[in-house]
């Protein structure tokens, strides 16, 4: 069992819809981080959250600690959002990263 | 203004030919790290560097080396490459001050091994 494990693992949506990607960790963490990732490969950090929520145009991100769970909603979803999102997260008295598998975004127009 | 600079994004190679991969900063971070992504899987950590302190992860083949010869920079080398090292190679930077880090990475350089 991955320490870190995302949901879904594919999700396709049409343009304007609320998307949900959810990320549960069994390992005791520092920090999480929501990344995104597009076709080419450069990864961009969308969130660091330790806890509670934030947000950042049409993403928001939140985590529950006690039940080491944490989503990153997409409002008013649109072809541009499609990419890969990653979930990693900074194991106590760590600063390096254990990915999730990713979930891969498909947002048709 | 790219942060992370990494050269080639494509780097086509033969089989048992040594290759490097090259990382640059201008965030003047302490930390830098070297990935390994395979298709369809997530990042894996082959090593990193804490100012000069390398950290090599347990699992990392010793084909893979690296040096850091000032803070900007930081090459990865394969010695001798296979089929199987055939993948995304992303650099990234942090910078070094806690546990809670924003890593920022580079476009990444794509491996091909003919």
């Amino acid at each position: 069992k991955n320490e870190v494990e995302q949901s879904p693992q594919n999700l396709t949506a049409q343009e304007g819809e609320f998307i949900t990607i959810n990320c549960s960790y069994s390992v005791g963490i520092s920090a999480l981080h929501w990344l995104q990732q597009h076709p080419g490969g450069g990864i961009v950090s969308l969130f660091m959250l330790s806890s509670g929520k934030k947000k950042h145009g049409r993403l928001i991100a939140t985590i529950n600690i006690q039940e080491k769970h944490s989503s990153l909603h997409i409002t008013a979803s649109h072809p541009r959002d499609s990419a890969v999102y990653i979930c990693a997260v900074n194991r106590n008295g760590g600063s390096r990263l254990t990915f999730g598998e990713g979930t891969q975004l498909t947002v048709n127009p | 203004d790219a942060m992370v600079i990494q050269n080639p994004r494509y780097q086509v190679t033969q089989f048992g030919k040594p290759v490097t991969l090259s990382c640059s900063q201008t965030l003047n971070h302490n930390v830098m790290y070297w990935y390994q992504q395979k298709s369809s899987q997530a990042p894996k950590l082959l090593f990193h560097y804490y100012d000069k302190d390398f950290n090599n992860e347990a699992d990392t083949p010793d084909n893979f080396q690296s040096r850091r010869p000032n803070t900007s920079f930081c090459f990865l080398d394969i010695r001798s490459p296979g089929l199987g090292d055939a993948a995304m190679y992303l650099c990234a930077t942090s910078r070094g001050s806690g546990l809670q880090e924003t890593q920022y990475f580079g476009p990444g350089t794509r491996l091909l091994v003919l």
